[in-house]
C-alpha cells in the first residue's frame, strides 16, 4: 500500500498482560515516530527513528514501553505489564527527513484498551 | 519546555464564512511550523508548512499566517464548507528534533 499501515486497528487487553503493536511506514522512509493520543489531546511524543536506531526516545514514560526498528523498516512498541492508564490510541508516522522539513504521514491508528 | 496552545473550546462557523484558528507557542523560536487535519477515528493527515522567514502561506481555501514576535500562527479557511469540520492541528519541530503537537480545535461548520 501507499500509506502508513498499523495493525491490529484495535487492541483490547487485561491490565499486566504484554503488547505489541506494529507500524508498517511508507517504503523508503527513513524516519519513523510513535505517538500517543488521548481523547481531546494531540499526539504526544514517545520515540523517534532514524533508520535502524532510536535517535530519540526521550518521550517513552517508562521502562514498560520499548520500540524497535531492526531493518530500519517495520517497527514494534512493545508495552510490558500495561496499566490501564496506557489506554490510548497509538499513532506512528513516517517521515522521508528531506530537506530541512519534516512532513509526517501518519497511519490511521491502533487503539489500546486495557481492562 | 517548548509549549503549544491552540483554542481548546469548539469553533462553529456558519457554511460559506472564514474560519480562522490560533496557534502559539512559548519558549521557543521554531524554524518552522505546520498544520495537520484529524477526523474521528484517524490519523492527522499533514495541510500546510510555513517557514519563520515566510508571512504568510496558502494552498487552495486555506491561508496560514506566521508571526515570530507574536510566537503566533494564524490558520485561515475561506468559504468553509460542511466538509471542513474536523480537529486542526497545529505542530512546531523543536530544537531537540522532537516535533511538539498542540491538542487541536474542533472545528464545526454549520449548514
Amino acid at each position: 500500500g501507499a500509506g502508513v499501515s498499523q495493525t491490529p486497528s484495535n487492541k483490547v487487553t487485561e491490565k499486566g498482560k504484554y503488547v505489541e503493536l506494529r507500524c508498517d511506514p511508507i517504503s523508503g522512509h527513513t524516519a519513523l515516530y510513535w505517538y500517543r493520543q488521548s481523547l481531546g489531546q494531540g499526539p504526544e511524543f514517545l520515540i523517534y527513528f532514524q533508520g535502524t536506531g532510536a535517535a530519540d526516545d526521550s518521550g517513552l514514560p517508562n521502562d514498560r514501553f520499548f520500540a524497535v526498528r531492526p531493518e530500519g523498516s517495520v517497527s514494534t512498541l512493545k508495552i510490558q505489564r500495561t496499566e490501564r492508564g496506557d489506554s490510548a490510541v497509538y499513532l506512528c508516522a513516517s517521515s522521508s527527513r528531506q530537506g530541512e522539513t519534516d512532513t509526517q504521514y501518519f497511519g490511521p491508528g491502533t487503539r489500546l484498551t486495557v481492562l | 519546555s517548548q509549549k503549544i496552545e491552540q483554542n481548546s473550546e469548539a469553533l462553529n462557523i456558519q457554511e460559506g464564512k472564514t474560519a480562522t484558528l490560533t496557534c502559539n507557542y512559548t519558549n521557543y523560536s521554531p524554524a518552522y511550523l505546520q498544520w495537520y487535519r484529524q477526523d474521528p477515528g484517524r490519523g492527522p493527515v499533514f495541510l500546510l508548512l510555513i517557514r519563520e522567514n515566510e508571512k504568510e502561506k496558502r494552498k487552495e481555501r486555506l491561508k496560514v499566517t506566521f508571526d515570530t514576535t507574536l510566537k503566533q500562527s494564524l490558520f485561515h479557511i475561506t468559504a468553509s464548507q460542511p466538509a471542513d469540520s474536523a480537529t486542526y492541528l497545529c505542530a512546531v519541530r523543536g530544537g531537540d528534533d522532537k516535533i511538539i503537537f498542540g491538542k487541536g480545535t474542533r472545528l464545526h461548520i454549520l449548514p
